[in-house]
């Protein structure tokens, strides 16, 4: 069975810094990774994705994520944080022609003056 | 992208009586939806994948006679919730994807449900 492990529950950052959130999966064959952005009360929006091909992926709002199969690996960056990022985060896996995606707890992120 | 669109956002309901949710692709066809529930502070959990014009197929745990699924055309699919409990309090999203794509899963706004 698949799952996604987000290690962090919440993350401070201070605006202008750069972030990091972690993701792990578990997966038996090559997966689908995605990470999603979700502000409080609304639905999810998709960040970036990663199907096949170049392991660092571009997303929206200056989003970045690197595919590491061997440390089964999907984490997301951005270089400098801006206070309209605070939100809930979510990396999800699924398998290729996926019907659905399991998705990690999800990691919190705040952004500090 | 895509847009799908759910309503209502909010909804407040007395214990006992039966809440519909409507989620709908509003610029393509979706042969299947997906929804989900969302405890505070929690990930997402599938409850259900709809699919047109015929049953849903349900997660283990989730009861299909309290969660009713209808996904009467390629544009729409709604989940009942029946004789509401306060431990039905939840936030309920949906997805959907677009065939013939990459097969990319679009999220609704979500709605909140309270049971009084």
């Amino acid at each position: 069975a698949q799952s996604v492990t987000q290690p962090d529950i919440h993350i401070t950052v201070s605006e202008g810094a750069s972030l990091e959130l972690r993701c792990n999966y578990s997966y038996g064959a090559t997966p689908y990774l995605f990470w999603y952005v979700q502000s409080p009360g609304q639905g999810l929006q998709l960040l970036l994705k990663y199907f096949s091909g170049d392991t660092l992926v571009q997303g929206i709002k200056g989003f970045e994520a690197e595919f590491k199969r061997s440390q089964s690996s999907f984490n997301l960056r951005k270089p400098s944080v801006h206070w309209s990022d605070a939100a809930e985060y979510f990396c999800a896996v699924g398998a290729a022609g996926y019907s659905t995606l399991t998705f990690g707890k999800g990691t919190m992120l705040l952004v500090s003056p | 992208g895509a847009v799908v669109s759910q309503h209502p956002s909010r909804v407040i309901c007395k214990s006992g009586t039966s809440v519909k949710i409507e989620c709908r692709s509003l610029d393509f066809q979706a042969t299947t939806m997906f929804w989900y529930r969302q405890f505070p502070k929690q990930s997402l959990m599938l409850m259900a994948t709809s699919n047109e014009g015929s049953k849903a197929t349900y997660e283990q745990g989730v009861e299909k006679d309290k969660f009713l699924i209808n996904h009467a055309s390629l544009t729409l699919s709604t989940l009942t919730v029946t004789s509401a409990h306060p431990e039905d309090s939840s936030f309920y999203i949906c997805s959907a994807r677009e065939e013939g794509s990459t097969g990319e899963l679009f999220f609704g706004e979500g709605s909140r449900l309270t049971v009084l």
